[in-house]
């Protein structure tokens, strides 16, 4: 069983560019989550996409945008790439019901590590 | 703003020896969940604590939740060099349950030395 999938593995950006994270979730899993992981700080809350839709927002500007597709994976844009975005980007993923009923933790994929020069 | 902390941050200890590492948060939450992250790896869920007094072991690890004190702590017994990692506290204000944004520690390095 395939867990959190997340491409490509490392990524190397000018400032200004565009730049498309791309995520699948675990299997049976609905709700997809995003997360921006600075060199030495905990992970911070980018959004989350459930039913195609995204349902919460971290601190977190309108450059940073995203989307999910009907088979429940999602991609992560992120415009006018600044110095300060690069990290390492995690997607995670639940069931909407385990997560919400039972308080299911999250399942994280291994990452993409962005690098802004 | 909810904020989590973690204490200490660093942590260098031996094999053998008992240590805790504790997590305070800002807001009242009755959902507190624990992460461990080895070097250039994703995060792995070690504990979910939902009510206050919650305690959970999985081998040399304990986590327990004082919500009226907004502290969790993780207590690592006998301690063995696989355990060396990164540990996250990760706390959810929400109502919507584990399936929402959480808001992470910054996180305690962990590093047992034989």
């Amino acid at each position: 069983d395939a867990g959190v999938t997340q491409s490509p593995t490392h990524l190397i950006k000018t400032r200004g560019q565009q730049v498309t994270l791309r995520c699948s979730p675990k299997s049976g899993h609905d709700t997809v989550s995003w997360y921006q992981q600075a060199l030495g700080q905990g992970p911070q809350f980018i959004f989350q996409y459930y039913e195609e839709e995204e349902r919460q927002r971290g601190n977190f500007p309108d450059r940073f945008s995203g989307h999910q597709f009907p088979n429940y994976s999602s991609e992560l844009n992120v415009n006018a790439l600044l110095l300060g975005d690069s990290a390492l980007y995690l997607c995670a993923s639940v069931d909407s019901y385990g997560g919400w009923t039972y308080n299911s933790p999250l399942h994280f994929g291994n990452g993409t590590r962005l690098t802004v020069t | 703003e909810l904020k989590v902390e973690q204490n200490p941050l660093f942590l260098s200890m031996q094999e053998g020896k008992n240590y805790t590492i504790y997590c305070n948060y800002s807001t009242t939450s009755d959902r507190l969940y624990w992460y461990r992250q080895d070097p250039g790896k994703s995060l792995e869920s070690l504990f979910v604590l939902l009510s206050n007094g919650a305690v959970k072991q999985e081998g040399r690890l304990m986590a327990s939740l004082d919500t009226k004190a907004r502290l969790s702590t993780l207590h690592i017994t006998a301690a063995v060099h696989d355990l060396s990692a990164t540990y996250f506290c990760a706390v959810d204000i929400r109502s919507g349950g584990g399936a929402d944004g959480l808001t992470f520690g910054k996180g305690t390095h962990l590093i047992i030395q034989p």
